[in-house]
């Protein structure tokens, strides 16, 4: 089955500068990648997909992320963070063969002013 | 934001008691997910339906069982709580499969 590792348990930035949250996936096949935000006490909402084509992906808010097969990563990035964007993020992934999402362990943003 | 309901929101419970959430969508997906979350674990999924009377397993379903009678209701049923079990329960949706999973608001499991 697929699988998906996040290595930063807890990153913190300043307001403004930029974002980069690491997400490795480990999939045979050509995998379906996610990224989902979530907001304490909240549900997870999607930030982005990727499923084929272009490998550089737009989403909400101002997201990006990057799809890399060679380095099965699906990095999250963002130029300027706002401290509205402080949450925990989900990577996760998906298999054309299955219905079963595989989840990360989760990002925790904190933003300092 | 997609229809998605869960019930109760919050829950607490006695070990050895059943239990059983509802997920309710008004959105005619298809797919249906029962998700558990824990600190560092992320989600991991319990079970899913992709149609009426049609579910399979997830990763984590031990002690779990799940039903399907309409397509708009997915319930998730503890046989018999354990103290492992208290967790937030997160139902989701999806039209297709994989795809885009909409998400409900929780339900805050506690057994004692």
């Amino acid at each position: 089955a697929q699988s998906v590792t996040q290595p930063d348990i807890h990153i913190t930035v300043s307001e403004g500068a930029s974002l980069e949250l690491r997400c490795n996936y480990s999939y045979g096949a050509t995998p379906y990648l996610f990224w989902y935000v979530q907001s304490p006490g909240q549900g997870l909402q999607l930030l982005l997909k990727y499923f084929s084509g272009d490998t550089l992906v737009q989403g909400i808010k101002g997201f990006e992320a990057e799809f890399k097969r060679s380095q099965s990563s699906f990095n999250l990035r963002k130029p300027s963070v706002h401290w509205s964007d402080a949450a925990e993020y989900f990577c996760a992934v998906g298999s054309y063969n299955n219905n079963d999402m595989r989840f990360g362990a989760g990002t925790r943003l904190t933003v300092k002013p | 934001d997609a229809g998605i309901t869960q019930s109760p929101r919050h829950k607490v419970t006695e070990t050895g008691t059943p239990v059983t959430l509802r997920c309710h969508q008004t959105e005619n997906h298809r797919y249906m997910y029962w998700y558990r979350q824990d600190p560092g674990h992320g989600l991991r999924l319990i079970h899913y339906s992709y149609g009426v009377k049609d579910t399979d397993k997830g990763e984590v379903s031990d002690g779990y069982s799940v039903s399907r009678s309409k397509t708009e209701d997915f319930l998730l049923t503890l046989e018999s709580a354990t103290s492992s079990q208290t967790s937030v329960y997160f139902c989701a949706i999806s039209m297709t499969a994989p795809d885009e999973q909409y998400f409900g608001p929780g339900t805050r499991l506690t057994v004692t």
